[in-house]
């Protein structure tokens, strides 16, 4: 069946440091792939997607490529910020179904 | 369009209580989800609906939980009777699947709901 794994937090960083957050999935077909985030309180909010391989998604300062050959779907930022403490749930689409099949969520914090 | 519209934001009660959550989805949108989210067990999806009727309830936890979906713009989630482990904040999402769309689903606020 169709999965999604995302490296496991918490991540913990310094202010303008670089960020990885690592995807992969495994899907029948082409789905779509999305990057949520959601700050402390509050709901899931799309931050980017791809919709096709070699798609790259961005949004916010932060980047992520389809990459098919990979099955990956890694999210990057080049200089974080506090702000940008979040959890950050990777997500699949199920072909047919308009399921969202979820990763179980990286922690980040970025400390000043 | 004010997105995906949930009532309460926050519910407090007595275990043994019927609970009502409500939402609102997405004028338009085909496809309603309402998930649950814990610390211990993460984001889960507890059951889905296309065009109102409810596809796959396999993520209900038990028969004291029940959802429908009336019309388009309405759905509710019950908890009857309701025990302390089922607090948890429980989120609403709608999607349009119409073609062309990437299947994109937009979260609620959510519902906190506290059961003592």
């Amino acid at each position: 069946g169709n999965s999604v794994t995302q490296m496991e937090g918490p991540v913990t960083l310094s202010e303008e440091a670089f960020l990885t957050i690592n995807c992969t999935y495994t899907a029948t077909g082409y789905p779509s792939l999305f990057w949520y985030v959601q700050y402390p309180g509050e709901g899931l909010q799309l931050l980017l997607k791809a919709t096709k391989a070699d798609d790259k998604g961005s949004n916010k300062g932060f980047e992520a490529t389809y990459r098919k050959e990979t099955t990956s779907f890694h999210l990057e930022k080049g200089s974080v910020q506090v702000s940008d403490s979040a959890v950050y749930f990777c997500a699949l689409s199920e072909l047919n179904t308009g399921k969202l099949i979820f990763g179980q969520g990286t922690t980040l914090q970025v400390k000043p | 369009d004010a997105g995906v519209i949930q009532s309460p934001r926050h519910e407090v009660t007595e275990m043994g209580q019927e609970v009502t959550l409500r939402c609102k989805p997405i004028s338009g949108h085909d496809y309603l989800f309402w998930y649950r989210q814990t610390m211990m067990r993460g984001l889960e999806l507890l059951i889905y609906f296309n065009n109102n009727v409810p596809i796959d309830d396999s993520g209900m936890p038990e028969d004291r939980f029940s959802a429908k979906m009336p019309n388009a713009s309405f759905s509710t989630l019950k908890i009857q009777p309701s025990e302390p482990r089922d607090s948890a904040v429980y989120f609403c999402a709608s999607t349009s699947t119409r073609a062309g769309e990437s299947n994109e689903q937009f979260f609620g606020p959510g519902t906190r709901l506290t059961v003592l």
